[in-house]
């Protein structure tokens, strides 16, 4: 079984100042964890994804998270916010060793403030 | 990467009548396909799960008779939404998935009922 909780529904910071956007999961095999932006009436974009690999992953636009096992953690970071980071953004779990169907994140909506 | 499309991008139909949706691997061959509906500020639902010349596989709560797909080769996938109904009326996102089972997710299609 997995699972994956998105602490928040909304986080709010101002432009320039950083994000922490937080993710739990719960796996019953190894996990790989991803993170995906997806803006209005968009489909989802890959941020990046750690699979067993080096345990702080860098993605796309200035993103990053680390996988942290002792705290089943993966939460994304980015040091300053851009206004067009404003978006929905999804954790999302896959068991590597089991099922390959996914498990989403209820999202967390981020508004950057001028 | 992996490019994944989806058409129509916008449909509005009358209630009762049927929907096709396409989605299509541009340069994969997906050997996985996924359809997942979206509700306004939620996140994804998984539908139905399908493999290239099987029956998909649908998830709890779907109905197979309501939402008709078709993975008729390895680059084609297509959800059928008949009779529909207002309710019906959502975002549905597929997704493709090559021998690795990384999913490369379409645009989205928004369809209206009225």
């Amino acid at each position: 079984a997995q699972s994956v909780t998105q602490l928040d529904s909304h986080v709010s910071v101002s432009e320039g100042t950083p994000v922490l956007l937080r993710c739990n999961y719960s796996s019953s095999y190894s996990p790989s964890l991803f993170w995906y932006v997806q803006h209005p009436n968009k489909g989802l974009q890959l941020l990046l994804k750690y699979t067993s690999a080096a345990t702080l992953v860098k993605g796309i636009n200035g993103f990053e998270a680390e996988f942290k096992k002792s705290e089943t953690s993966f939460h994304l970071t980015k040091p300053s916010a851009h206004m067009s980071d404003a978006a929905e953004y999804f954790c999302v779990v896959r068991a590597s060793g089991g099922s390959y169907i996914p498990t989403f994140g209820r999202g967390t909506s981020l508004i950057v403030h001028p | 990467g992996a490019v994944v499309s989806q058409h129509p991008s916008r449909v509005i139909c009358k209630s009762g009548t049927s929907v096709k949706i396409e989605c299509r691997s541009l340069d994969f061959q997906a050997t996985t396909m996924f359809w997942y509906r979206q509700f306004p500020k939620q996140s994804l639902m998984l539908m139905a799960t399908s493999n290239e010349g099987s029956k998909a596989t649908y998830e709890q709560g779907v109905e197979k008779d309501k939402f008709l797909i078709n993975h008729a080769s390895l680059t084609l996938s297509t959800l059928t939404v008949t009779s529909a109904h207002p309710e019906d009326s959502s975002f549905y996102i597929c997704s493709a998935a090559g021998e690795s089972y990384e999913q490369y997710f379409g645009p989205g299609t928004r369809l209206t009922v009225t």
